[in-house]
């Protein structure tokens, strides 16, 4: 199975930060790499897919890059809205795997 | 719109065999594949297995021999078994359509169901 190594675990960061988020895979997966968001009591919203494209509905504020097997999401300027669990996942090979989260705090 | 919704007991006993339903509408199940991601309390998320557009299915090493997924396309139905339930198995249970186009991703979820596994 393909191992997502997300990093970091937590952090925690002030209004209008600018935030980067990071998932290394262990196999090649192209661009097969989204981003999920998970508020608490809610289901994960798809963020970013294709390692780069912006999902319908997500604000610009967010953003995919990819340099070689590092995968990062970042937003530009943190709101108090943004406050959640992300998780990165990687789905170009079966079994599909997820990144073991970043939980976003507010400082 | 495309919506799925989640559905079964909250409250299994170890040992016995978990059942849930996730009812799909807005999307075709002869054309969409719909997978089940499970998520323990504040844990990470875990893919379970899916079952393809052409009713064929895949399922996590890991618990493949306790899982069976299938379907009622007429009733828009995906349906997951799971036996010998421990409560390890205690967890947010979710179903998801996976995306049709490259590069594919799971872009619908339900709201989830919550299962405890407790005597």
């Amino acid at each position: 199975d393909i191992q997502m190594t997300q990093s970091p675990s937590s952090m925690s960061a002030s209004l209008g930060d600018r935030v980067t988020i990071t998932c290394r895979a262990s196999q090649d997966i192209g661009n097969y790499l989204s981003w999920f968001q998970q508020k608490p009591g809610k289901s994960p919203r798809r963020m970013i897919y294709g390692a780069t494209n912006l999902a319908a509905g997500v604000p610009s504020r967010f953003s995919g890059s990819r340099s070689g097997s590092d995968y990062s999401l970042t937003i530009s300027s943190l709101e108090s809205e943004d406050m959640a669990i992300y998780y990165c996942l990687q789905s170009i090979q079966y079994p599909p795997t997820f990144g073991g989260g970043t939980k976003l705090e507010l400082k | 719109q495309v919506q799925l919704k989640e559905s079964g007991p909250g409250l299994v006993q170890p040992s016995q065999t978990l059942s849930l339903t996730c009812t799909v509408s807005g999307l075709s199940l002869t054309s969409n594949s719909v997978s089940w991601i499970r998520q323990p309390p504040g844990k990470g998320l875990e893919w379970m297995g899916v079952i393809w557009s052409n009713g064929g299915t895949d399922y996590n090493s890991a618990i493949k021999s306790r899982l069976s997924i299938s379907r009622d396309t007429s009733k828009s139905q995906v349906f997951l078994k799971m036996n010998s339930l421990q409560t390890e198995d205690t967890a947010m249970y979710f179903c998801a359509r996976f995306g049709n186009y490259p590069p594919t991703t799971f872009d619908y979820w339900g709201q989830g169901v919550m299962v405890t596994v407790s005597s």
